[in-house]
């Protein structure tokens, strides 16, 4: 079984539709992040987390929440999605007691907001 | 604020071909660096990485080194194969959160 699994993988919503992608992990990690990536833009943060009453902001948060049901859950919000948050998703995990705390993606869940 | 540039793909090569992705940073400190590869449908999972000037950090044929004097980690392989066809991401570490660059696609062909 994957270590970071994210569900769903693919969805289709509409303009001003609330939606919840959901991450899971299951390697003890404490620290939990969520990316957007866009073609020709690479990577950036939306929120990240370093426990579970830990939450801040990334690059990008505008128009997302998030919530940390427990340390091996961290879900992503959109409260109102609107077409320009059409992206592939990630998740992805961390150990700070790590040696260079290597992050740990799950698969990614494909949004199209039409 | 910290920043990565990577040069832009995609990088068409054939097989047995000898690689290089150029990625320089802007960072206050001293960064970790790290590359990252994406292969097609996935996530990213971690390539190699190195913390300080100097080291070199090595997998699956793959070598980057850390210099400070130019700011730069570029990533090179000898000779590729059709399966690296990938998009590959440099990225640093400066506080507790990652920053990446754009991707790099590489396509090999036969």
């Amino acid at each position: 079984d994957a270590d970071v699994t994210q569900t769903p993988r693919n969805r289709i919503t509409k303009t001003g539709k609330r939606i919840m992608l959901e991450c899971s992990q299951t390697k003890g990690h404490d620290r939990m992040y969520w990316y957007r990536q866009d073609p020709g833009l690479g990577l950036r943060l939306i929120y990240y987390s370093f426990d579970v009453k830990d939450i801040n902001k990334g690059e990008i948060s505008d128009g997302y929440s998030v919530s940390r049901q427990a340390q091996a859950k961290f879900s992503l919000s959109l409260e109102s999605a609107i077409p320009n948050q059409t992206a592939l998703y990630f998740c992805a995990t961390s150990d700070p007691r790590t040696y260079q705390e290597t992050q740990y993606f799950g698969p990614g869940t494909r949004l199209l907001v039409l | 604020g910290d920043s990565v540039t990577q040069m832009e793909g995609p990088v068409t090569l054939s097989e047995e071909a000898f690689l290089t992705i150029n990625c320089t940073y802007t960072a206050t400190g001293y960064p970790s660096l790290f590359w990252y590869v994406q292969y097609p449908g996935e996530g990213l999972q971690l390539l190699l990485k190195a913390t300080k000037a100097d080291d070199k950090g090595s997998n699956k044929g793959f070598e980057a080194t850390y210099r400070k004097e130019t700011t730069s980690f570029h990533l090179e392989k000898g000779s590729v194969q059709v399966s690296d066809s990938a998009v590959y991401f440099c990225a640093l570490r400066e506080d507790s959160t990652l920053t990446f660059g754009k991707g790099t696609m590489l396509l090999v062909s036969p």
